[in-house]
């Protein structure tokens, strides 16, 4: 089975400034999907960044990018000029890529707090 | 687009009582709908997987006589809580995929209380 491990329960950064959360997991499927959502205090899962296993350039979404390594199996999310609407619960997920299995596996999450 | 809506958005139910909770998709045709449960300060498990027109697939460890879950068509499922108790007080969030597409989008979640 997959897991998902983030090792930090909480961080908190400076606005403006930049931040990274720390993302690992385990399997041993070689085509699958990585996710990084983020759950505001309105609880909605909100889908920030993806990527895609098979592409070897790391996904980019305006101020938030990903560090994948995937022979360490690690998925890092940066998130660059952090705003106050930032703030929230951030999840990574995993997603099998194999056909009938679409099921997500998510991590622990990070709380992420913006210092004005 | 790609909006799924839940309802109700919040549910108060006695001990004892069946609730159930809609999950839809607003503009697209949802062939898979996915339950998961979060209880305060914790992250997502799934319940179950639905697919339209054949029965839900439970993880393990979720009662399928408790939480009955229906996916009658491409773009509603129900979750039935059914003899509720305090203990299934949580936030329930439903997610859809349409078609091939890879990408679950997921709704607001409801909120069950049961005193």
């Amino acid at each position: 089975a997959q897991t998902v491990t983030q090792s930090q329960p909480e961080m908190s950064v400076q606005e403006a400034e930049t931040v990274t959360l720390s993302c690992t997991y385990d399997t041993s499927e070689s085509d699958y999907y990585l996710f990084w959502y983020k759950q505001p205090p309105s609880r909605q899962m909100i889908l920030v960044i993806r990527q895609e296993a098979y592409k070897q350039q790391n996904a980019t979404e305006n101020r938030f990018s990903v560090n994948f390594q995937k022979a360490a199996k690690s998925f890092s999310l940066k998130i660059s000029d952090s705003q106050l609407g930032d703030a929230a619960m951030y999840f990574c997920a995993y997603r099998s890529g194999r056909r009938g299995n679409e099921k997500l596996t998510f991590g622990t999450g990070t709380r992420l707090t913006i210092i004005p | 687009g790609a909006v799924v809506s839940q309802h109700p958005s919040r549910v108060i139910c006695k001990s004892g009582t069946s609730v159930k909770i809609e999950c839809r998709s607003l503009d697209f045709q949802a062939t898979t709908m996915f339950w998961y449960r979060q209880f305060p300060k914790q992250s997502l498990m799934l319940m179950a997987t639905s697919n339209e027109g054949s029965k839900a697939t439970y993880e393990q460890g979720v009662e399928k006589d408790k939480f009955l879950i229906n996916h009658a068509s491409l773009t509603l499922s129900t979750l039935t809580v059914t003899s509720a108790h305090p203990e299934d007080s949580s936030f329930y969030i439903c997610s859809a995929r349409g078609g091939s597409g890879y990408e679950q989008y997921f709704g607001p979640g409801t909120r069950l209380t049961v005193t």
